[in-house]
């Protein structure tokens, strides 16, 4: 059964801290993501990473940075939290798109971040 | 940037009612895929349309890609309670690899 693991199901924080948040996946899978989730805003990309070691901005990659020293894992860093960053947070990964495939998505259970 | 719309918000149905949830896009569309989020769950791959005007049914469940690649739609008949949740569409443009997720369509039933 195909798995992806986010580090903590629930964080509390205060502003300033550093926040790490870890995803690990088992399918050898080149591309991963992390996503944050917001009522009524959908699910919007902060970072990606094709492969290790590489990354590329998202839709909202201001007040994050990431990591991918090994290919299983992909963590997302907060470096000093704001009360904005409060959120649900989820890891993704897939397999190398083709032209005429996406790749399927699959998801993390989400790591819900308060930041106070 | 890319945009995609998805409508309604929210949806409540008598149980065995139908629902439908619209996706559409600023831009043309290589491929678009649905998701099914469960309350307190993590979105679940539903499918991937890739074709101009391709239909695909899985069940109760009718998506449909359309002509001009630009929107789509997903159609549940006669809905039941364990159809609750958010249901996404992730529109890929073309020449593009990163997903937009639309911002979701949730569904709950009045049993």
């Amino acid at each position: 059964d195909v798995k992806v693991t986010q580090s903590s199901r629930y964080l509390v924080k205060r502003t300033g801290e550093k926040v790490f948040l870890e995803c690990v996946q088992d399918m050898d899978h080149e591309n991963m993501f992390w996503y944050r989730q917001d009522p009524g805003l959908g699910l919007r990309l902060i970072y990606f990473s094709y492969d290790v070691k590489m990354k590329e901005k998202g839709d909202i990659p201001e007040g994050y940075s990431v990591s991918r020293e090994k290919k299983e894992r992909f963590s997302l860093i907060l470096e000093s939290a704001s009360t904005n960053q409060t959120s649900m947070y989820l890891c993704a990964s897939r397999p190398l798109p083709s032209d005429r495939d996406a790749g399927e998505l699959f998801f993390g259970e989400g790591s819900r971040l308060t930041v106070l | 940037g890319q945009q995609v719309m998805q409508i309604p918000q929210y949806q409540h149905v008598q149980e065995g009612e139908d629902f439908t949830t619209y996706c559409n896009s600023s831009t043309t569309l290589s491929n678009i895929q649905w998701y099914k989020q469960r309350p307190g769950g993590h979105p679940v791959f539903l499918i991937q349309l890739v074709k101009s005007g391709e239909v695909k049914k899985q069940k109760r469940l009718t998506f449909q890609f359309g002509e001009a690649k630009k929107n789509s739609s997903l159609h549940i008949t006669a809905t039941q309670t364990t159809d609750v949740g958010t249901y996404f569409c992730a529109a890929l443009p073309f020449g593009n690899e990163k997903l937009t997720f639309g911002t979701g369509t949730r569904l709950t039933i009045i049993p």
